[in-house]
């Protein structure tokens, strides 16, 4: 099974909006509605930021946003603050009954 | 406060196995699967298997099959992921996580271990 597809980097400034996306396969990504969001700060571990697609846990501040089209799902961060800059990934369920993470996304804020 | 607590640092020589170790607190530990995701040196997650405690049912990634054995003490509340003859390759952060509803493989990993950081060197 191949990791998912991200961009390696994206930038924003503060305030403004970024999208993060995150492609697969009609196997994982486009096959079910198991699709979570980690942020993951340098030495730290991962953090849980949206599961199901678009679902947010408790805590997570609603500025982070997820959706999916097709074989390609999204992270959208809006009014982007300078803590939001950290590392992100994607993960999908898959028809294996296994689980796959994107490559990873480095989250600049200029 | 529901937490995982991993074992310390191994430093270890090739060839050599190796257990290290994922304590579950603060929730039933044997209604909810728990897995292990690889971080090599400056590089991204990678999903290596789960197992459900309640009867040990495990899944593996394609690439980590017959390379790690994952396994569970529901007694001690702790899972383990081990390794028979290291490689310099396996140097890595291992992190412990545990699925966020019980019973279901496919919903996400809600909390995290620290991390066990391993170092094969000859």
């Amino acid at each position: 099974q191949s990791a998912l597809t991200q961009p390696a980097s994206v930038s924003g400034s503060p305030g403004q909006s970024i999208t993060i996306s995150c492609t697969g396969t009609s196997s994982d990504v486009g096959g079910y509605n198991y699709v979570s969001w980690y942020q993951q700060h340098p030495g730290k571990a991962p953090k849980f930021m949206i599961y199901d697609v678009s679902k947010r846990p408790s805590g997570v501040s609603n500025r982070f946003s997820g959706s999916k089209s097709g074989n390609t799902a999204s992270l959208t961060i809006s009014g982007l603050q300078a803590e939001d800059e950290a590392d992100y990934y994607c993960s999908s369920y898959t028809s294996s009954s296994t689980w796959v993470f994107g490559g990873g996304t480095k989250l600049t804020v200029l | 406060e529901v937490q995982l607590v991993q074992s310390g640092t191994e430093v270890k020589k090739p060839g050599e196995s190796l257990k290290i170790s994922c304590k579950g607190s603060g929730y039933s530990f044997t209604n909810y699967w728990i897995g292990w995701v690889r971080q090599m040196p400056g590089k991204g997650l990678e999903w290596m298997g789960i197992i459900y405690p309640g009867d040990s049912d495990t899944r593996y990634s394609p690439s980590f099959q017959g390379q790690v054995t994952i396994s569970v003490d529901k007694s001690i509340r702790t899972a383990y992921l081990q390794w028979s003859s290291l490689k310099a390759s396996d140097t890595a952060m291992y992190y412990c996580a545990k699925h966020l509803i019980p019973a279901r493989e496919e919903e996400a990993f809600d909390i995290w271990g620290q991390g066990t950081m391993v170092t094969v060197s000859s």
